[in-house]
């Protein structure tokens, strides 16, 4: 059975950088679609984009200026960057693997932006 | 962008009661690619329907998924305390997957 782990700073300043990364275990990155979604609190999930294992992406247009996922097939391992980060972007950050529907979710991490 | 509207905000039903939850595409969702999750506090989204219709592993058969088009429904029949939680819809039938805002399912 696949799992997903995310880690990565729980705490991140304002307009610095937001890294994240995705550990797959139980399974290989290749052949899949690879997501990451976002759930500020109390609010509904927002898909923020995707990689296939060949490296291509989809970003949500909304974010497509400030996102960048990547894979490396080598450390079967998926990372999000999302640059200039504010308040707005505190949330908890979930990768989920993709076969077109989201049958594989890591726990999530909680990132707060705050000074 | 496919727009997913859900309906309603909050069920609050008893045990053994059945929920009915709606979600509406702003455009049709082809091939009915859309999905039902399930959401309990500070855990991530389980699936629980695929194509509209088809349950995933392991889901009991008292959550049916159905519809077509721009008109889904997820039915939950016989109401259990365990199934308290958060249920959303979402869409893959365009490259820029969205979900809908999310149905509270509360027992009493």
């Amino acid at each position: 059975q696949v799992q997903l782990q995310e880690s990565g700073p729980g705490l991140v300043k304002p307009s610095e950088t937001l890294s994240l990364s995705c550990t797959v275990s139980g399974g290989s990155v290749n052949y899949y679609y690879w997501n990451w979604i976002r759930q500020p609190p109390g609010k509904r999930l927002e898909w923020i984009g995707n990689v296939y294992y060949t490296g291509s992406t989809i970003y949500n247009p909304s974010l497509k200026s400030r996102v960048t996922i990547s894979v490396d097939t080598s450390k079967n391992e998926v990372s999000l960057k999302m640059t200039s980060v504010t308040a707005a972007d505190t949330a908890v950050y979930f990768c989920a693997r993709d076969r077109r529907w989201l049958a594989n979710w890591g726990q999530g991490v909680l990132v707060t932006v705050s000074s | 962008e496919i727009v997913l509207t859900q309906s309603p905000g909050t069920l609050s039903l008893s045990p053994g009661d059945r929920a009915t939850l709606s979600c509406w595409a702003s455009q049709t969702v082809s091939n009915n690619y859309l999905a039902w999750y399930q959401q309990k506090p500070g855990q991530a989204p389980r699936l629980l329907i695929y194509d509209a219709s088809t349950r995933a592993t392991g889901i009991p058969d008292r959550f049916s998924g159905s519809g077509s088009g721009t008109d889904f429904t997820l039915t939950i029949s016989r109401l259990e305390p365990g199934d308290s939680a958060v249920y959303y819809c979402q869409q893959y039938s365009s490259s820029f997957r969205t979900f809908g805002q999310g149905t509270k399912v509360e027992i009493k």
